[in-house]
């Protein structure tokens, strides 16, 4: 059963870098992943497209602050440089073949 | 730019058929495929399935027997209905298209529906 597994919350300082994880289940690590941010009362942003590999191609106007990178099933958004805005939820999202499964969410909260 | 409009009614009695439009703006309608997903008050996103321009649709098993989703490219728009709502079926819902890669790339700006007596 495709499933992604992200940790609840996270919290790192203004001006620090953070780095989320997204855990892809038991024999998927080859898929790709995107990522999407939500900030309070806004809907869902998509931010990229992560690839099993860590290539990444980012959504229109993403800062070049976000990156993404792969190590087996894990795949990582980071964000350096963090500013306020960036306190958001952020949601890593998968697909198979007639599916599409989203992470219950990481809520970043920036100190 | 692709820009995607949503629209429907907001409020439902339980047992009645919520119905949601998205419209298409910018960028092609075909090649793509088009999703609903939903996202209830303080929680996470679901999807809820999708559908391409020629009408080939997926949904996610656990609302499939009560989800149509269709689309009128004479339009460029695509259309929601879930059937026999009830409480549980009240979520903020939101059309999204393909793009960049990912299966969602741009995002509409959400619907809030509220299924209560």
């Amino acid at each position: 059963q495709l499933v992604l597994t992200q940790s609840p919350s996270a919290s790192a300082s203004l001006g620090a870098s953070v780095k989320l994880t997204c855990t892809l289940s038991s024999g998927h690590s080859s898929y790709a992943i995107a990522w999407h941010q939500q900030q309070p009362e806004k809907g869902p942003r998509y931010l990229m497209r992560l690839n099993s590999d860590g290539s990444h191609s980012k959504g229109d106007g993403i800062p070049d602050r976000f990156s993404g990178s792969s190590s087996g099933a894990e795949r990582y958004l980071t964000i350096s440089s963090l500013q306020s805005e960036d306190e958001a939820d952020y949601y890593c999202q998968t697909w198979g073949t007639g599916i599409l499964v989203f992470g219950g969410g990481t809520k970043l909260t920036v100190l | 730019q692709v820009q995607l409009q949503q629209w429907g009614a907001g409020l439902l009695k339980p047992s009645e058929t919520l119905s949601l439009t998205c419209a298409v703006y910018g960028g092609s309608f075909s090649g793509y495929y088009w999703n609903w997903i939903r996202q209830p008050p303080g929680k996470g996103l679901e999807w809820v399935g999708q559908i391409n321009h020629s009408g080939s649709t997926n949904y996610n098993p656990s609302l499939k027997s009560r989800v149509t989703i269709s689309v009128d490219t004479s339009k460029n728009q695509f259309s929601l209905k879930l059937s026999s709502v009830t409480a549980a079926d009240t979520a903020v819902y939101f059309c999204a298209r393909e793009g960049g890669g990912s299966p969602v790339g741009y995002w509409g700006q959400g619907t809030l529906v509220t299924v209560s007596s």
